[in-house]
């Protein structure tokens, strides 16, 4: 299967800084990726879609001002939290279709503790 | 609005033994269906996928899965459980390529030696 990649694997901040999470697709180009959030023992959520060259899609309640997703390629997608509080400390994933593959491939995951 | 529902949160089995963990969707039409694995801190691992076709599936690490229309489900097996089997199990559903996949909220296995 491709391959999805995401930098970095863990960030620890400190509350009221930004935080970039990069996921990349190594190996096909991605005109969708999806960004999930999961917090401890809880199934991942999606918090919103992303298609290269167009504004993200947020999922309800996830608020877009906090949780900006730029995707400037058909490789590249970048999660930034923004003033990251304690309550962001969760595990983000990232995902990408395309290239002509029927299913979604997820990166390994970026872990944020926000002190 | 589509749906996963895992029955069971937590299943204890003892190693050697067989498993069957459940999965229920709602949605109008047959979505892509799947079964990731997650081990503690770490990513998703696919088990298996079912897209069309043949209605049992063959996965990795010796799983295979069995879609039921007629019941709305995809349940996860496997005829012998392994102690490197313990970890959390999560169906999902696509309604289609390029679509959002929507998760259970997990099934936790733990093996008894």
């Amino acid at each position: 299967g491709a391959v999805v990649s995401q930098h970095p694997s863990r960030v620890i901040c400190k509350s009221g800084t930004s935080v970039k999470i990069e996921c990349r697709s190594l190996d096909f180009q991605a005109t969708t990726m999806f960004w999930y959030r999961q917090f401890p023992k809880q199934s991942l959520m999606l918090m919103a879609t992303s298609n290269e060259g167009s504004k993200a899609t947020y999922e309800q309640g996830v608020e877009k001002d906090k949780f900006l997703i730029n995707h400037a390629s058909l490789t590249l997608s970048t999660l930034t939290v923004t003033s990251a509080h304690p309550e962001d400390s969760s595990f983000y994933i990232c995902s990408a279709s395309g290239g002509g593959h029927n299913e979604q491939f997820f990166g390994p995951g970026t872990r944020l503790t926000v002190l | 609005a589509q749906s996963v529902t895992q029955p069971d949160i937590h299943i204890t089995v003892s190693e050697g033994a067989s498993l069957e963990l459940r999965c229920n969707y709602s949605y109008g039409a047959t979505p892509y269906l799947f079964w990731y694995v997650q081990s503690p801190g770490q990513g998703l691992q696919l088990l298996l996928k079912y897209f069309s076709g043949d209605t049992l599936v063959q996965g990795i690490k010796g799983f295979e899965a069995e879609f039921k229309r007629s019941q709305s489900s995809f349940n996860l097996r496997k005829p012998s459980v392994h102690w490197s089997d313990a970890a959390e199990y999560f169906c999902a559903v696509e309604r289609t390529s390029y679509d959002k996949v929507i998760f259970g909220p997990g099934t936790s296995l733990s093996v008894i030696p």
